[in-house]
């Protein structure tokens, strides 16, 4: 299986442009999660969705921020104006789910800088 | 909701000691607790996990040891080679839930 594939691997925007990152979970897996990671504040949660429906947004940090799982095999995460505060490691992850918590298979994130 | 600290945030050891990282979570319905490895560049990587039926477990060179009672969990690492060099973190899941909290991290660095 090639694993959790996220794309763009690097982006670099400026301050208001939109940015768009992507996601494909592995094959199967019906839950799949967004995190941003920073020095400052670690691994966050931003969205989970289950069965392609987002059950907990709230850590999705304010309007700006949107995401969508249209079916089972892509995810968004759109940010809209982006803000240098933004920058960040964006990671996507999946997971079977079905039997209580189990192990999460991460994407190799998409790094984003925003000047 | 859940609380993971994670102790220490860096760790430093010559090859062929033993490291111990430990975390402390503050939901007593809590009942799975993995813990990641991030090389640099790369995402989190399961490299062992617990439930809460179980008190230890040992997969070659690392193991996890598990108090519900005092709530803390820990992971050790024997013989340690450089390429255990990484950034490990710990997690736990509440009861029921999907999600899990994560530890902020603890940088490991093996010095051959």
């Amino acid at each position: 299986d090639a694993g959790v594939i996220q794309s763009p691997r690097h982006e670099v925007t400026e301050m208001g442009q939109e940015v768009t990152l992507r996601c494909k979970p592995i094959s199967g897996h019906n839950s799949l999660f967004w995190y941003r990671q920073t020095m400052m504040r670690g691994l966050e949660l931003l969205i989970y969705f289950n069965n392609n429906v987002p059950i907990d947004d709230s850590g999705m940090p304010e309007d700006r921020f949107s995401a969508k799982m249209p079916n089972a095999s892509f995810s968004t995460l759109k940010i809209q104006p982006s803000e240098p505060r933004d920058s960040a490691v964006y990671f996507c992850a999946s997971s079977l789910g079905g039997r209580g918590a189990g192990e999460l298979f991460f994407g190799e994130g998409s790094r984003l800088t925003v000047l | 909701g859940e609380n993971v600290e994670q102790h220490p945030s860096t760790l430093s050891v010559q090859e062929g000691d033993s490291a111990v990282i430990k975390c402390t979570y503050s939901d007593s319905a809590s009942n799975y607790f993995p813990w990641y490895k991030q090389e640099l560049g790369k995402g989190p990587q399961l490299i062992i996990d617990i439930r809460s039926n179980v008190g230890e477990k040992k997969d070659q060179r690392i193991a996890v040891t598990l108090n519900k009672t005092a709530k803390h969990f820990s992971l050790h690492i024997t013989e340690t080679q450089p390429e255990d060099s990484a950034v490990y973190f710990c997690a736990a899941n509440s009861g029921g839930s999907y999600i899990p909290t994560f530890g902020r991290g603890t940088s490991l660095i093996v010095h051959p």
